[in-house]
Formats: structure tokens, C-alpha cells, sequence
């Protein structure tokens, strides 16, 4: 069973703030890891993905992923109002499938 | 531009009313999923083709079928809709170079069992 496991939230944080999420996977075979943003109604959107151990950092955000941990988080500086929305992890393995957690939901307060 | 098209938005229908919801792309990636996502839940993947091969997942009720005609496009049928089949369905595509690449998701359809 491949499991992607988030904290549901809700994370609040001030405007200005690092917000910080995280994920853990549970098969060592994982491949590739990408946070998803997603407002409410609407359908995913990709922020970044990290497929090395280390971090990546694109813009505000910050991806660290951790094999022998099995974790990946994502940090969020100078955290916005428009960042609230709920962040999903996706993990993949050999082949084309995507696995998903099931979202931290994160307001930030103006 | 937009890259991955659902039609409709948003569906109605009937308690057991067949229905077919429709995802086209214009980025020619040969992979294409679809997804289930219920509210505060995960998406759930329902089934994706590589090109024409088609991948059920095991647990994926028979009420869901899907077709592929062509590289573009790809249909979601729901046989039967039960009240428990309401649900946002989400459509995505990636391109296969050999390791997975990112999912391109389309804005979804809503669907509503009465």
C-alpha cells in the first residue's frame, strides 16, 4: 500500500510569516514528489516538484525532500493571503501513477 | 492557452441517468488520468491511459468506464450514477520521457447526482 500521509490543518500563520508543510511517504521505491496548490472549487495546480535529496528553491517556496526520512516538506516565505488554499503532496513511483495525500488546508491572516 | 479542456463544468443528472464527462489536450502528452475527488478528501485516481493502453485501478467500481479515441481526447462514463458518485472529476495528462513527469490538471467538472 502506498501511502501519502499530510497533517490536514488548518495551519494558520500571519501574512509575512513561513508557513511550513509537510508529507511523508511510506514505500523507500518513490521516485518523484510534487506540491500541488488547490483552492476550494478548483482543480490542482502545480507549484514545484524535487526529485533529489536537499533542498529546491523556487520564489518564495522551498522544497526538502529527505529519502531516508521518507519526508518532503514545503516552506513558504513572506507567507500571502493568496497562498490560503489547501496544499496536496503527490508522490510517484515506476510508471505513471500519482499518488496523492489528502491536503493541509493553510489561511494566512492578514 | 488552455492545455487541458473538461466539458461540462458542471453536470446534473438523474439517480442511475448514464453519464459521459469529456477531457481533450492540446499538449500531445501521451499519458492521461482520471480522478475522483470528493470534498477535503485526496484525489483519487480512477484510471489513466499510456497511449492507448488503458490501466484500471483495482479498486475502481465497474460503474466507471473510459475511452480514448485519440491522443487528444478521453471520456468518462458513469453507467449508473449512485448518490455516492457526486464528486469533482478531474482530468490530467503527462508526458512519459521514461521517469514521471509533472501532471497538467483541467479545471474538473463537478457532478451532481440527484
Amino acid at each position: 500500500q502506498k501511502e501519502v500521509e499530510q497533517n490536514s490543518g488548518p495551519l494558520s500563520v500571519p501574512e509575512g510569516a513561513i508557513a511550513s508543510l509537510n508529507c511523508t511517504y511510506s514505500d523507500r521505491g518513490s521516485q518523484s514528489f510534487f506540491w500541488y496548490r488547490q483552492y476550494s472549487g478548483k482543480s490542482p495546480e502545480l507549484i514545484m516538484f524535487i526529485y533529489s535529496n536537499g533542498d529546491k528553491e523556487d520564489g518564495r517556496f522551498t522544497a526538502q525532500l529527505n529519502k531516508a526520512s521518507q519526508y518532503v516538506s514545503l516552506l513558504i516565505r513572506d507567507s500571502q493571503p493568496s497562498d490560503s488554499a489547501t496544499y496536496l503532496c503527490a508522490v510517484t513511483y515506476t510508471g505513471n501513477q500519482f499518488y496523492f495525500g489528502t491536503g493541509t488546508s493553510l489561511t494566512v491572516i492578514p | 492557452d488552455a492545455m487541458v479542456i473538461q466539458n461540462p463544468r458542471y453536470q446534473v443528472t438523474q439517480f442511475g441517468k448514464p453519464v459521459t464527462l469529456s477531457c481533450s489536450q492540446t499538449l500531445n502528452h501521451n499519458v492521461m488520468y482520471w480522478y475522483q475527488q470528493k470534498s477535503s478528501q485526496a484525489p483519487k485516481l480512477l484510471f489513466h491511459y499510456y497511449d492507448k493502453d488503458f490501466n484500471n485501478e483495482a479498486d475502481t467500481p465497474d460503474n466507471f468506464q473510459s475511452r480514448r479515441p485519440n491522443t487528444s481526447f478521453c471520456f468518462l462514463d458513469i453507467r449508473s450514477p449512485g448518490l455516492g458518485d457526486a464528486a469533482m472529476y478531474l482530468c490530467a495528462t503527462s508526458r512519459d520521457s521514461g521517469s514521471p513527469e509533472t501532471q497538467y490538471f483541467g479545471p474538473g467538472t463537478r457532478l451532481l447526482v440527484l
